[in-house]
């Protein structure tokens, strides 16, 4: 059965300070894996998109990994703002009638 | 790329009645789905809204429960029928382009049945 996990479920750091999101799947075939940010109300807006191929990719201040041998992937946030406050939600692509297989999401909440 | 908006952004309905959520998108757009987002959940696959013809239903989703009309190539509509408060939910409509990877979503329509 296709599955991604995400840790953790939820984080709180203070505003400036650099956090790092988890991600693990089982999804087979697998063409690419996609980190998203859903502000609360909001739907998700791609962050990052990477294929087999590729090992990291960055967007600003967010820096995705991906070691498709392990099955995992990481999102890196350096610098966090208040604006970063959202859930971050990992998604592979390979399975399902649209092809995505989501994760629950991490929820991260930045202290001023 | 393509925005995408929904309408409403959310209501409030009561029990045993029906409601119908518009997704348009300023581009046109290959697929379009439905999913719907339970709170601290993350989205589920309701359906592929399938242009001039009916929409393909993941399983645990019925037609007669969620009707979904795509009359061209960047509107859709969503019908959740016989509300339950089960239903309470925000549902969400996606789209992807020709030759991309990229799934653009919309803000969601954030539905509360009581």
């Amino acid at each position: 059965k296709n599955q991604v996990e995400q840790s953790p479920q939820s984080l709180i750091i203070l505003e400036g300070k650099n956090c790092t999101l988890q991600c693990n799947y089982t999804v087979s075939p697998f063409s690419n894996l996609r980190w998203y940010k859903q502000d609360t109300g909001r739907g998700p807006v791609s962050l990052t998109i990477m294929t087999f191929s590729e090992n990291t990719k960055s967007n600003g201040r967010y820096t995705a990994t991906l070691d498709a041998d392990t099955k995992q992937s990481s999102l890196h946030i350096t610098a966090s703002q208040l604006s970063d406050s959202a859930s971050y939600i990992c998604v592979v692509s390979g399975g399902g009638a649209d092809g995505l297989t989501f994760g629950k999401g991490t929820h991260l909440i930045i202290q001023p | 790329s393509a925005v995408i908006s929904q309408k409403p952004s959310r209501d409030i309905c009561q029990r045993g009645t029906s409601l119908t959520i518009q997704c348009q998108v300023d581009s046109q757009v290959t697929m379009m789905f439905w999913y719907r987002q339970q709170p601290g959940q993350s989205l589920t696959l309701i359906a592929t809204a399938n242009q001039g013809s009916e929409a393909t239903y993941e399983s645990g989703f019925v037609i007669d429960k969620f009707p979904i009309s795509r009359p061209n190539l960047t509107f859709s509509t969503l019908t959740v029928s016989n509300m339950s408060p089960e239903d309470s939910s925000i549902y969400l409509c996606s789209g992807t382009l020709a030759d991309s990877y990229e799934q653009y979503f919309g803000p969601g329509t954030r539905l509360t049945v009581t």
